[in-house]
Order: structure tokens, then sequence, then C-alpha cells
């Protein structure tokens, strides 16, 4: 069964780092664009980051462009979210998730189809 | 950035009756535009992409329409599993923002 499974959530204190990962399985990892997005205790979802199957691309939210970054390793089909300069007002849920279509060489614009169970990052001293 | 617009915030439907949920988007987006449903306590899940393709696995009781700047979720005979919170998401350009929401309850 393809799943997604986060990990490295933890409480840090404002300012400082922290690296998320997500393991993909029973999927080509490869050949899908792969996202992260988060959501604020009882808030809505917030789409941060996404990167091609490649590794090629990579956008990002406004909100954590220069702090965070995006990456993967497809020999370990390990999606990572290199999160730096922290801020209280980023303690949340994040998910990654899988775009719907395989596209190796580029981003489709289509949904996500499959998220992992969230990985709680509390930031706060 | 594109702001999507959700209404309402909250729905009430009696068992078996339809629910009509509502997205705008701030700029034409075409049919790049995605619809997720959020059971409390878990991750999103896909409904609908390309505004009117159901996911894999989703009850045909769920459509999705629209193109441009308006869109619209029905759920026909709503189900208590169907009490959750939908989302609605464009995919034309980054960053693919969400709409904050609509929390659907049974009546």
């Amino acid at each position: 069964e393809a799943q997604l499974l986060e990990s490295g959530g933890s409480l840090v204190q404002p300012g400082g780092s922290l690296r998320l990962s997500c393991a993909a399985s029973g999927f080509t990892f490869s050949g899908y664009a792969m996202s992260w997005v988060r959501q604020l205790p009882g808030k809505g979802l917030e789409w941060i980051s996404v990167i091609s199957g490649s590794g090629v691309y990579t956008f990002y939210a406004d909100s954590v462009k220069g702090r965070f970054t995006i990456s993967r390793d497809n020999s370990l089909n390990t999606l990572y979210l290199e999160m730096k300069t922290l801020r209280a007002e980023e303690t949340a849920i994040y998910y990654c998730a899988k775009d719907v279509s395989f596209y190796p060489s580029g981003i489709a614009n289509d949904g996500f189809d499959m998220w992992g169970q969230g990985t709680m990052v509390t930031v706060s001293s | 950035e594109i702001v999507m617009t959700q209404s309402p915030a909250t729905l009430s439907v009696s068992p078996g009756e339809r629910a009509t949920l509502s997205c705008r988007a701030s700029q034409n987006v075409g049919t790049y535009l995605a619809w997720y449903q959020q059971i409390p306590g878990q991750a999103p899940r896909l409904l609908i992409y390309g505004a009117s393709t159901r996911a894999t696995g989703v009850p045909p009781r769920f459509s999705g329409s629209g193109s441009g700047t308006d869109f619209t979720l029905t759920i026909n005979s709503l189900q208590s599993e169907d009490v959750a919170v939908y989302y609605c998401q464009h995919s034309k350009n980054w960053p693919r923002t969400f709409g904050q929401g609509t929390k659907v309850e049974i009546k």
C-alpha cells in the first residue's frame, strides 16, 4: 500500500532549526512532485513548498522563502524540509503530500492525492 | 498571490439533503482547482481535481463544477461521514493557496 510517513517534528526554541523527513513507499517516488503543507492549530491549510520529481525545480511560499529548504533523496524515497530561524507562529502540523500526476521532469497542475499523517512542530521557549 | 474565498463558513444540512459549497478565486485559474475533505483529527483527503475530476475512490455523490473564478462542490444526499471541513485550492501558479474552509455539519 502506498503511504507517506513524516518524522522529525519536536519542540524547538524560537530562532532554532529543525529538519523534517517524509518517507515514501508503495509508488515510484522519483516520478512525482512533492509538497509540504502546514496547518496551524485549529486553522486552515497553508502550502509552503514543492519540489519536482527530479529535484530540479523548487518553489516556496513567501512566508518561508530564504529560511526553509526543500530537498529529496530519490535513492532513499525520502523528502526533507530544512527549517531555520523558526518563529512561534510557525507552530503547526506539517504534512507532506504527493502530486496526483506522474511527471518526472516537471510539476503538474493538479492536486495532492496522498498525504502523510503529519508531524507536529512546536516553536516555543 | 491568488486569494481563494470559500462560502459559507459553516453549512448545516439534513441527512440525505444536498450540500452546495462555493469557492471563488481572485484571478482566473481556469480549471486548476482541487477540493479536499478534512475530517477532524485526520489529514486532508483529495476529492476533486481539475475542477470536476473525482479522485480515486471518491463516492459519486461528490461532484465539482466551475471554471475561471467561480467553483462549486456539491455533495448529494449528505451522509453522517461527510461531516468535515472542505477546502478548495488552486494549482494555477505558485503559491498554491487554499481557501479558508467550509465546515459541513449535520442539521
